[in-house]
């Protein structure tokens, strides 16, 4: 069962646009959600996260807003860089098992200069 | 090292054959996990290691598969008579333990079963 969803396989927008990818879940014991962010060839990468306590998590280009009511996130990228083309992975844990994280599949974002 | 580091990055193999992917951790990270990545899908997590305890094997989708870690350090996932739809990338990842979910991952084995 996927637990964690990302329903856009991709995106692409304009070099100093605003990307927002997005994020569904279902379970609602995941309490800790973390966006990774993957470059071919390479594993991925963590980039931000966020707690079920905060609703918004902010470091630098990168935001991550949570709604919790809703079981939904979303990353925020301004102003967007071709260097952020790479598919990113949101997943989701419970701090209590933080071993069984889940992922989504992914979205590829393509930054056009 | 480092970084994780995973051998081989890439291999071919029959259907029926066995193979091992291996994975060598950042130095001190505790706590050891193995993924993988199937065409279209999400990461998967398959097992996990923490210390000397017991492995969490709960996402391991067979007993063709079977991994173990030894010293508390590399770790070897071994996949039996292989088939066709474990063609996957594996994914290594290791991390601290007490509050840090910054995973660092491996740059993966693509494994292809012809």
């Amino acid at each position: 069962d996927q637990q964690v969803k990302q329903n856009s396989p991709s995106l692409s927008v304009q070099e100093g646009r605003i990307s927002i990818l997005n994020c569904d879940y279902t379970n609602s014991m995941f309490d800790y959600f973390l966006w990774y962010k993957k470059y071919p060839a390479e594993g991925p990468t963590f980039l931000i996260s966020i707690s079920s306590i905060k609703d918004k998590n902010e470091d630098g280009r990168f935001t991550v807003f949570l709604n919790k009511s809703a079981k939904h996130l979303s990353l925020h990228i301004v102003p967007s860089q071709p260097g952020d083309s790479a598919v990113y992975f949101c997943a989701a844990s419970a701090l209590s098992n933080n071993n069984d994280m889940r992922f989504g599949a992914g979205t590829r974002l393509t930054v056009k200069p | 090292g480092a970084g994780v580091s995973q051998s081989p990055s890439n291999k071919v193999t029959e259907k029926g054959k066995d193979v091992e992917l291996r994975c060598d951790p950042i130095s001190g990270h505790t706590a050891l996990y193995w993924y993988r990545q199937s065409l279209g899908q999400g990461l998967e997590f398959l097992i996990y290691f923490q210390g000397n305890s017991a492995p969490d094997k709960s996402g391991l989708p067979s007993d063709r598969f079977s991994a173990e870690r030894t010293g508390g350090s590399v770790s070897t996932l071994t996949i039996q008579r292989t088939q066709q739809e474990d063609s996957a990338v594996y994914l290594c990842a290791s991390s601290t333990t007490g509050g840090d979910y910054g995973y660092t991952f491996g740059s993966g084995t693509r494994l292809t079963v012809v």
